[in-house]
């Protein structure tokens, strides 16, 4: 069974910095481009990063580009999302997605990290 | 950027109606557009993709048509459990965009 696993989510200072983790499980993490999208409370979805199988490739959302970093392990089976310079509007639930073969379609989702950026 | 534009943002219905949400596109996307299920609390499940071919395990009252600019997600016959928030998703280019849901009330 495919499942994802966030975890590293809280409330951060705005400017401050966070680490999510995402462990996969139940497929081999290296066949699968990867993906993070978040949802800000009471709101719609928003992706916000994928990165290709070896890492080689990465693609953002403009309004987190040079504060966002997708990385991948996948010896360690995992994905992370390296945010500094957190603003309010960050604020929201992070959901780690496997993209379908290689199309950007989200075929499989963890349950979510939750990111809160306030004083 | 590519924007989605869904119709209905709010549908009330009956258990056993059939109803009908619209996904427009701001340009074509041939048929590159995905439909997810959010229920409360709970992360999004892939419905469709590629406008109309349904994802393994999807019941087969979910059925999506459409292209280009105009797409439709139709459930046929509504069940308990289809109460939820559905989004359209376009794979056409970067960045990827949703559109910004319909959520599906029981009347």
């Amino acid at each position: 069974e495919v499942q994802l696993v966030e975890s590293g989510g809280g409330l951060v200072q705005p400017g401050g910095s966070l680490r999510l983790s995402c462990v996969a499980s139940g497929f081999s993490l290296s066949s699968y481009w990867m993906s993070w999208v978040r949802q800000a409370p009471g709101k719609g979805l928003e992706w916000v990063a994928s990165i290709r199988q070896d890492g080689s490739v990465t693609h953002y959302v403009d309004s987190v580009k040079g504060r966002i970093t997708v990385a991948r392990d996948n010896a360690k089976n995992s994905v992370f999302l390296l945010m500094s310079s957190l603003r309010a509007e960050d604020t929201a639930m992070y959901y780690c997605a496997r993209l379908f073969s290689g199309v950007t379609i989200f075929d499989s989702w963890g349950q979510g990290t939750l990111v809160t950026v306030s004083s | 950027d590519i924007q989605l534009t869904q119709s209905p943002s709010f549908l009330s219905a009956s258990v056993g109606d059939r109803v009908t949400i619209t996904c427009r596109a701001s340009q074509g996307i041939s048929n590159f557009l995905a439909w997810y299920q959010q229920k409360p609390g709970k992360a999004p499940k892939l419905l469709i993709y590629s406008a109309s071919t349904l994802q393994s395990g999807v019941p087969s009252r979910f059925s999506g048509s459409g292209s280009e600019t105009e797409f439709f997600l139709t459930i046929s016959s509504l069940q308990p459990e289809d109460f939820a928030t559905y989004y359209c998703q376009q794979r056409s280019s970067y960045p990827i965009t949703f559109g910004q849901g319909t959520r599906l009330e029981m009347k």
